[in-house]
């Protein structure tokens, strides 16, 4: 079957850094992408890979491993409005997206 | 891009009604897709509208409880029929535009059953 890993929760501190992982295991892979959403509003786009390596977008950065089957999204310099849920997706190789169940980040002062 | 816009934002609704949620886009797309997203809880896709045709529905979703129409390659609606109270849930309008296959989302309309 296919399947998005992701933690359900994750709390860090306002200023600092924070990595959130994402697992998959898919039929085919067309590329992977990283969403916000902030609670109450629909998710946006935050970043896209399909090809190994770091990609680096202002404060976020995202990576993939397509032979380990994971990625990270990288938040740095957090700032209070950070605070969302970060949803990893897979296109798997119907071009259709698998969504993870989201990861909660809590940003503290 | 693509702007998208949803009616109703919110409803609340009685048990055994239905409820038409309609999706706007600013620009045509071919690929129009309609998601569920409960509470605390990922994003489940329901279908995709196809412009022309009938819908194509995942599992656990069925045309007669959803039904799906796609007249033009800007609006889409969904029907949620007979509704009950595990109804209750935002319903989303996404479509893919641009590349890299990127979806925007629209607003979403919060659905309540009583």
């Amino acid at each position: 079957g296919q399947n998005i890993d992701q933690p359900t929760e994750m709390t860090a501190t306002e200023g600092a850094i924070v990595q959130i992982n994402c697992t998959y295991q898919t039929s085919g892979f067309n590329g992977l992408f990283w969403y916000q959403q902030h609670a109450g509003e629909a998710p946006t786009f935050l970043s896209y890979n399909v090809l190994d390596g770091l990609e680096e977008k202002g404060r976020f950065s995202s990576f993939l491993s397509r032979s380990k089957g994971y990625s990270y999204l990288l938040l740095k310099e957090l700032q209070m409005k950070d605070s969302a849920s970060y949803l990893c997706a897979v296109m798997d190789s119907n071009y259709q997206l698998i969504w993870g169940a989201g990861t909660k980040l809590i940003i503290k002062p | 891009s693509a702007v998208i816009s949803q009616k109703p934002s919110r409803d609340i609704c009685q048990r055994g009604t239905s409820l038409t949620i309609q999706c706007q886009v600013d620009s045509q797309v071919t690929m129009m897709f309609w998601y569920r997203q409960q509470p605390g809880q990922s994003l489940t896709l329901i279908a995709t509208a196809n412009q022309g045709s009938e819908a194509t529905y995942e599992s656990g979703f069925v045309i007669d409880k959803f039904p799906i129409s796609r007249p033009n390659l800007t609006f889409s609606t969904l029907t949620v029929s007979n509704m009950s109270p595990e109804d209750s849930s935002i319903y989303l309008c996404s479509v893919v535009a641009g590349e890299p296959y990127e979806q925007y989302f629209g607003p979403g309309t919060r659905l309540t059953v009583t």
